[in-house]
């Protein structure tokens, strides 16, 4: 079975720091997809960024970058410069590559501080 | 604004009780999810179709069942309504069915069954 873990319910930047959330997965597939969505107050699901397992190369979208480690089985989103509209619940997600199926996280709550 | 539709926004409605959830995917998307938010239970994926048929089974309890229509819009019926159904019921949708498809998600449609 899969499983997602964000280890940190809750997090708290100043503006214009960076700030970095944690997610690791379990699973045996070799073959996946990984992704940040933001959730903010509207509760509209906003998707940040993805990986493709297959690709070393760490994905980037603007202030947004991530740290994905294969082997440790870790993808961590690093926020920089943050901003007051980055305040949000934010998930991570896994995909298995034959299927559709999603798994979320618990999600990790960011407040960014004026 | 993803382009995805979801009615109503929100839905009142008492233990026992049938309620139906529409989703009007982006115009070309021939995939659509569902998925349930709750408070205790997080993020879940509850059903995927594509193009009429389902594709994929998540955690969807018996209770609960979901088309898609010719025109591509789909419904999730949710009956024998109990107060632990009370949750965000996210619709998102897809272009096509395959690895890695990016999912557009809309505003949710939020349930209270008292």
């Amino acid at each position: 079975a899969q499983t997602v873990t964000q280890s940190q319910p809750e997090m708290s930047v100043q503006e214009a720091e960076t700030v970095t959330l944690s997610c690791t997965y379990d699973t045996s597939e070799n073959n996946y997809y990984l992704f940040w969505y933001k959730q903010p107050p509207s509760r509209q699901m906003i998707l940040v960024i993805r990986q493709e397992a297959y690709k070393q190369q760490n994905a980037t979208e603007n202030r947004f970058s991530v740290n994905f480690q294969k082997a440790a089985k870790s993808f961590s989103l690093k926020i920089s410069d943050s901003q007051l509209g980055d305040t949000a619940m934010y998930f991570c997600a896994f995909m298995r590559g034959n299927f559709n199926k999603f798994y979320f996280g618990s999600g990790t709550k960011l407040n960014v501080k004026p | 604004d993803s382009g995805v539709t979801q009615t109503p926004k929100h839905l009142i409605t008492a233990t026992g009780q049938r309620v139906t959830l529409r989703c009007s995917p982006r115009s070309g998307d021939l995939s659509v999810y569902w998925y349930q938010q709750s408070l205790d239970q997080g993020l879940q994926f509850l059903i995927q179709y594509y193009n009429g048929e389902e594709r994929a089974k998540g955690n969807i309890l018996e209770r609960f069942s979901a088309q898609q229509f010719p025109d591509l819009h789909s419904e999730l019926n949710l009956s024998s309504l109990e107060l632990g159904d009370s949750a965000l019921y996210f619709c998102a949708s897809s272009v096509a069915e395959g690895v890695l498809e990016t999912q557009y998600f809309g505003p949710g449609t939020r349930l209270l069954v008292l």
